[in-house]
């Protein structure tokens, strides 16, 4: 199965500031997919990563805030634009490794706390 | 109503008991489900899939689908320690795409 690293793995950051985060998969792969934790809430997708088109954002997620960049089949990134304490998650980056039941790995997430 | 329900616990069990874990469901349009196992300050990792209804078991853990009661099991026998993690449910339609429904996940705590 696929091999997803992410950076940062936690940040701390100040009210109003972006925070960009990177996923590298060891493989090459259609779609990514990042999702947000939130204490005590389930895992919610935030939007799909396609290479070489826009990002496909789920409802209540919005390009501006959360603005996603996707150069080849292995590596995306997230930012967090203009971040209050209400962004504090943990943000995963995710792939399918099962195409007939579109299991997903997960990476490990970036835990970012806003003060 | 959230689509997915699942208890939060935390639910505390000694070494060697079984366990069960669940969850609830209101969209009966859902086909597949999931149950991922959590580390703290990991991932969520798949532990088991299942189509439809039905039982499917995988050496300690047996998954069990009853879609006339929307309801979804995790069985653990023979817990251990290492078993100590937050599980989530998760579900997709057929045709749905790649979005998984997530229930909010039970911690579990496997005492020596």
């Amino acid at each position: 199965s696929a091999v997803i690293s992410q950076k940062p793995s936690r940040d701390i950051c100040q009210r109003g500031t972006s925070l960009t985060i990177q996923c590298q998969v060891d493989s090459q792969v259609t779609m990514m997919f990042w999702y947000r934790q939130q204490p005590g809430q389930s895992l919610t997708l935030i939007a799909t990563a396609n290479q070489g088109s826009e990002a496909t954002y789920e409802s209540g997620f919005v390009i501006d805030k959360f603005p996603i960049s996707r150069p080849n089949l292995t590596f995306s990134t997230l930012t967090v634009s203009n971040m209050s304490p209400e962004d504090s998650s943990i943000y995963l980056c995710s792939v399918v490794v099962d195409s007939g039941a579109n299991v997903l790995t997960f990476g490990a997430g970036s835990r970012l706390t806003v003060l | 109503q959230k689509e997915v329900e699942q208890d939060p616990g935390p639910l505390s069990v000694p070494e060697g008991a079984i366990v069960s874990l669940n969850c609830t469901y209101s969209n009966s349009a859902f086909q597949y489900f999931m149950w991922y196992r959590q580390y703290s300050r990991k991932g969520p990792e798949l532990l088991m899939y299942t189509y439809s209804s039905g039982n499917k078991e995988d050496g300690r853990f047996t998954a069990q689908v009853d879609k006339s009661s929307k309801y979804i099991s995790l069985f653990i026998r023979d817990s251990q320690p290492s078993d100590s993690a937050t599980y989530l449910c998760a579900m997709r339609l057929t045709g749905g795409g790649n979005k998984l429904t997530f229930g909010t996940g039970t911690q579990l705590k496997v005492e020596l």
